[in-house]
Order: C-alpha cells, then sequence, then structure tokens
C-alpha cells in the first residue's frame, strides 16, 4: 500500500522559532511531491510544488527538500508567526494522477 | 484570475436524500479531481476527469458519481445518502501536466442528519 506519513501530528512552539515538518512516502516512483496549508474548515492552498527531478523549492519563509531515494521530504518555516498557525499536509502525486495525503502536521505558533 | 469555484459552501441533507455538488475549474484546466475529507479518515481520493472523461476512481461505493462537462466544469453526485457521507468535499483542478500540481477550491461542508 502506497502511504505517505507525517510526523508529528502535531507541533506547538513559540514565535520566531525555526522548524521543520517532516512528510515519508513509501513509493519512490513519485512524480511530484505538493505541500498544503488547511486553515480550519477551509480549502486547501498550495505551498510548493517539488518535481521529481528537482531537489527543493523556495518561496519566501518557506523551503522544502525532497529525496526519492530514502522517501522523504521536509518542509522548513523560517522565524514562524502566529499566521502561520494552520495544518501544513503533503501529498505525493504518482502515475495514477492523483493525491495521496498525509495525515497533516497542525502547527500553532504561539505569541 | 480566478480559481477553483465550488458550490454550495454548505449542505444539510437528510438520510436517504441525494445531493449534487458543482465545481468550476480555474479557467485552461482541463482535469478535475474530488476529494473526501473527515477527521477520521483524512483526505481521500474519490475520482478524477479530464475533457468529460473519468480517467481514474477511489474506492468509494457506486453511490458516489460524478461527471464532467464540456466547459471543464463538474459536478460529483452522492445518492441515498448516508451518516457517514458528512464531510468536506474539495475539488482540485489541474492543466493535467505533471510539473504544474493542483488548486484547491474552498470545499462543500456536507452535514447528514
Amino acid at each position: 500500500k502506497q502511504e505517505v506519513t507525517q510526523i508529528p501530528a502535531a507541533l506547538s512552539v513559540p514565535e520566531g522559532e525555526n522548524l521543520v515538518l517532516n512528510c515519508s512516502f513509501t513509493d519512490s516512483a513519485i512524480y511530484n511531491l505538493q505541500w498544503f496549508r488547511q486553515d480550519p474548515g477551509k480549502g486547501l492552498t498550495s505551498l510548493l510544488l517539488i518535481q521529481s527531478s528537482q531537489r527543493e523549492q523556495t518561496s519566501g519563509r518557506l523551503n522544502a527538500s525532497l529525496d526519492k531515494s530514502s522517501g522523504r521530504s521536509t518542509l522548513y518555516i523560517a522565524a514562524s508567526q502566529p499566521g502561520d498557525s494552520a495544518t501544513y499536509l503533503c501529498a505525493r502525486i504518482s502515475g495514477s494522477e492523483k493525491l495521496v495525503f498525509g495525515k497533516g502536521t497542525k502547527l500553532t505558533v504561539n505569541p | 484570475k480566478a480559481g477553483v469555484t465550488q458550490t454550495p459552501r454548505y449542505l444539510i441533507k437528510t438520510r436517504g436524500q441525494q445531493v449534487t455538488l458543482s465545481c468550476s475549474p480555474i479557467s485552461g484546466h482541463r482535469s478535475v479531481s474530488w476529494y473526501q475529507q473527515t477527521p477520521g479518515q483524512g483526505l481521500q481520493f474519490l475520482f478524477e476527469y479530464f475533457s468529460e472523461t473519468q480517467r481514474n476512481k477511489g474506492n468509494f461505493p457506486g453511490r458516489f458519481s460524478g461527471r464532467q462537462f464540456s466547459n471543464s466544469r463538474s459536478e460529483m453526485n452522492v445518492s441515498t445518502l448516508e451518516l457517514g457521507d458528512s464531510a468536506l468535499y474539495l475539488c482540485a483542478s489541474s492543466l493535467a501536466l505533471r510539473n504544474y500540481g493542483y488548486t484547491f477550491g474552498s470545499g462543500t461542508r456536507l452535514t447528514v442528519v
């Protein structure tokens, strides 16, 4: 079974801290990996898309890396802010073109 | 540039009824996929349509169906609603080229009572 696992399930940090969210997947034959953010009761907002030929992508304070050989991706958030509080989801895109999601990491950034 | 539009935002239905949800993708996107999100199961793939054809289907009962129109707008239908169908239903659109990722709508919150 092709699964995506996110650790930790929840994380609470003080404002200003740098943090890393982890995502692991069992199927190394992925095409792309996409990170999303979800605020309570809302849809998904795309953060970063890492294509299979890439090792990392950066957008502002966010940096995501992809290591297909180890089946891992990490999302690095620099200088966290209370507005970063949300659930972060990673999803792999494989040959069937569908997204397979992890259960997410719920992040709380305390002022 | 308009995003992915899902209507309605909220629905309350009674067990046994049927419901139709609508999704309008980003202009130019030909692929529309649907996902169900529940607290227990997380996000699960329902089906994907491309150019009016269903390309992939998830592991859901036949009560869940969908279609896509020539303008790429998509609808999903759930018949004989059960309490367990209560969920947030999310639609995603894509250029259907693997290097461009997916854009999601705000979802339809379905409550079955």
